[in-house]
Formats: structure tokens, sequence, C-alpha cells
């Protein structure tokens, strides 16, 4: 595709329920990141990959959040037990190689109820 | 955890005016990063500087980077309604694993 897609764009769930956000990534992209951004503030790292593997995942703020690149293109960010203070837009991107610009999706804004 | 601080948090100006934000930063970088963001959507970047610039140039864009300060600036020239968005600042913090570390950003309102 022309850039990175996240769907859904928007996710309203209830306390306690399981979700899962997709990315996909320019075709190509090896490195893959996920980022979560609270109103007003700029994004935060969660999980960044290079290929099929989480090369850093030490944002993820606890062990509720958890994602996979199985074949190394698209990632599904996976949120176990949501709580309201999960509510942000969590936004992926991806980039040829390390160190190189990233290029943003639009997000996908979690509602947790 | 936020790594840049833009200054200011936000500006307000006219249409043809220039806009200048600035980006102050704690660690060691490679490069530093500028990137745009308008409502509801995902960040664009802008520009790119290494550590071993000082200046560099892209349009109506002009970045410069102080490593002794740890500080760098943005500015926009004869500005556009089009450019009303926000504007952050990323490094890397030295890592050359490819995360980066994004400020709170400058919020930039132009009047047409």
């Amino acid at each position: 595709g022309a850039g990175v897609s996240q769907t859904p764009s928007n996710k309203v769930t209830e306390k306690g329920k399981y979700v899962e956000l997709r990315c996909d990534p320019i075709s190509g992209h090896t490195a893959l990141y996920w980022y979560r951004q609270s109103l007003g503030q700029g994004p935060e790292f969660l999980i960044y990959f290079q290929g099929t593997g989480a090369a850093d995942d030490s944002g993820l703020p606890n062990d509720r959040f958890f994602a996979v690149r199985p074949e190394g293109s698209v990632s599904t960010l996976k949120i176990q037990r949501t709580e309201r203070g999960d509510s942000a837009v969590y936004l992926c991107a991806s980039s040829p190689e390390e160190n190189s610009p990233l290029h943003f999706g639009n997000g996908t804004r979690l509602t947790v109820t | 955890s936020q790594q840049g601080e833009e200054d200011p948090q936000a500006l307000s100006i006219q249409e043809g005016e220039n806009a200048t934000m600035n980006c102050s930063y704690k660690t060691s970088i490679n490069n530093l990063q500028w990137y745009r963001q308008n409502s509801g959507r995902g960040l664009v970047h802008l520009i790119l500087i290494r550590s071993n610039e000082r200046e560099k140039h892209s349009g109506r864009l002009r970045v410069t980077l102080d490593t002794s300060k740890k500080s760098s600036s943005l500015l926009i020239t004869a500005s556009r309604a089009a450019d009303t968005a926000s504007y952050f600042c990323a490094t890397d913090r030295g890592s050359t694993l490819g995360r980066l570390y994004f400020g709170r950003g400058t919020q930039l309102t132009v009047w047409p």
C-alpha cells in the first residue's frame, strides 16, 4: 500500500475486555514500531520489531500488553484486561531500516469505558 | 519517558510570519528529527539532522542543532494556514536501535 495502515481507526471497549489492534506497514519495511499517544503528549515508545522478532519491548507498560509480527509484515498489538488508563491513540510506524525516518499510520483511538 | 522539551507549548501567528520552535534534550544523540502532526492524524517526518551537522534546510524549513547546548530549533518561514499542526522533536538518545524519544510538542496555529 501507499502508507502505513492501522485498523480499526476507533475502538471502544469495556473495562476488562481484550482488544487487538492491527498494523499493515509499508511493503518492504523491515522495522516496525508501536507508540502510544495520550492527549496533549508526544508519542511514547512501546515496542520495536526488526523482521519477525521484537528487538526492544522495554516500553510495554506491563504484561497485559503483547505484540506479534509472525511473518515480518503485519503486526498486532494485543491488550488483555483493558483498563481505563489504556485509553489513548496507538500509533504504528515503519521504516526501511534502523535509524531511518519513521512513517506513521493514522493510529487507532482506543477508548476503555 | 519524554526526552525532548519543545518550547513554546503553543504558538499563534499570522500567515506570512516566521514561526520558530525550540527543542531541548538531555542525553547525547546520533541525530535529531522533527515531525509534524495534524489533528487526528499520524506524524509526518519533516527533517533529520545528524549530530555532526549544525544546520539543515528543506524548502521553507530550517533546522539548527547545537549539541553543546543540547538544543535544536525549527524555523518555518513565510508560514501558511496549512502549516497549522503540532510539531515534535525526537531523538535517539545515542542508540542505534531506531527507538525514538519524542517531546510534548508545540501546537502551531497560523491565522489567515
